[in-house]
């Protein structure tokens, strides 16, 4: 595609619910990465992928968080337990490789919402 | 704890003024950084980066770094009212992570 789309766009559920939020990269970038953002804060780092392979997950905040790049391309960011700390924007971008200072390219975001 | 660090404002600035924002890092081991401009409710987008102290010029926006002082900025000149937006400021870690400060909100009045 012409950039990077998530899906959900939104995303309502309980305390307790099991979600997961889709991230599909630009064509071609290798490099994929999750973040998350609260209102009037910066995204905070959460994994990043080269490839297949995470290269860094050392910003999920707890085991209830992982994601998946099964084939390289699209990937899956998993929550389990969600709590009401969780809701936030999960941010996803891509690069075209992983070397320092690559632009990172921003999908629009999944707003997640735990009641 | 590495941290960027920038003033949440807002700053407001008239129509065709120049529009000064500022950044501090604390990671004397940063190597690049990046100016974002995020417009409420949509996902960042990159506005510059710059890797060498100095500054770099892209239209109207110059960034301007100074790795001793461990501050980068960005200006914006003839500030338009569609430049309103918060304006995130991120860089790299030793892992070549970005680390983002919290952004600052810019208003610019016609």
């Amino acid at each position: 595609g012409a950039g990077v789309s998530q899906t959900p766009s939104n995303k309502v559920t309980e305390k307790g619910k099991y979600v997961e939020l889709r991230c599909d990269p630009i064509s071609g970038h290798t490099a994929l990465y999750w973040y998350r953002q609260s209102l009037g804060q910066g995204p905070e780092f959460l994994i990043y992928f080269q490839g297949t392979g995470a290269a860094d997950d050392s910003g999920l905040p707890n085991d209830r968080f992982f994601a998946v790049r099964p084939e390289g391309s699209v990937s899956t960011l998993k929550i389990q337990r969600t709590e009401r700390g969780d809701s936030a924007v999960y941010l996803c971008a891509s690069s075209q490789t992983a070397a320092p200072g690559d632009t990172q390219y921003f999908g629009p975001g999944t707003r997640l919402t735990v009641l | 704890q590495k941290e960027v660090e920038q003033n949440s404002g807002p700053l407001s600035v008239p129509e065709g003024a120049i529009a000064s924002l500022n950044c501090t890092y604390s990671d004397r081991g940063s190597q690049s950084f990046f100016w974002y401009r995020q417009y409420s409710g949509k996902s960042p987008e990159l506005i510059m980066f710059i890797y060498s102290n100095g500054d770099k010029e892209d239209g109207r926006f110059t960034a301007q770094l100074n790795k001793a002082s461990q501050y980068v900025s960005l200006l914006i000149r003839d500030s338009q009212p569609s430049d309103s937006a918060t304006y995130l400021c991120a860089v790299t870690d030793s892992n070549y992570q970005l680390i983002w400060g919290a952004g600052t909100k810019l208003i610019i009045k016609p």
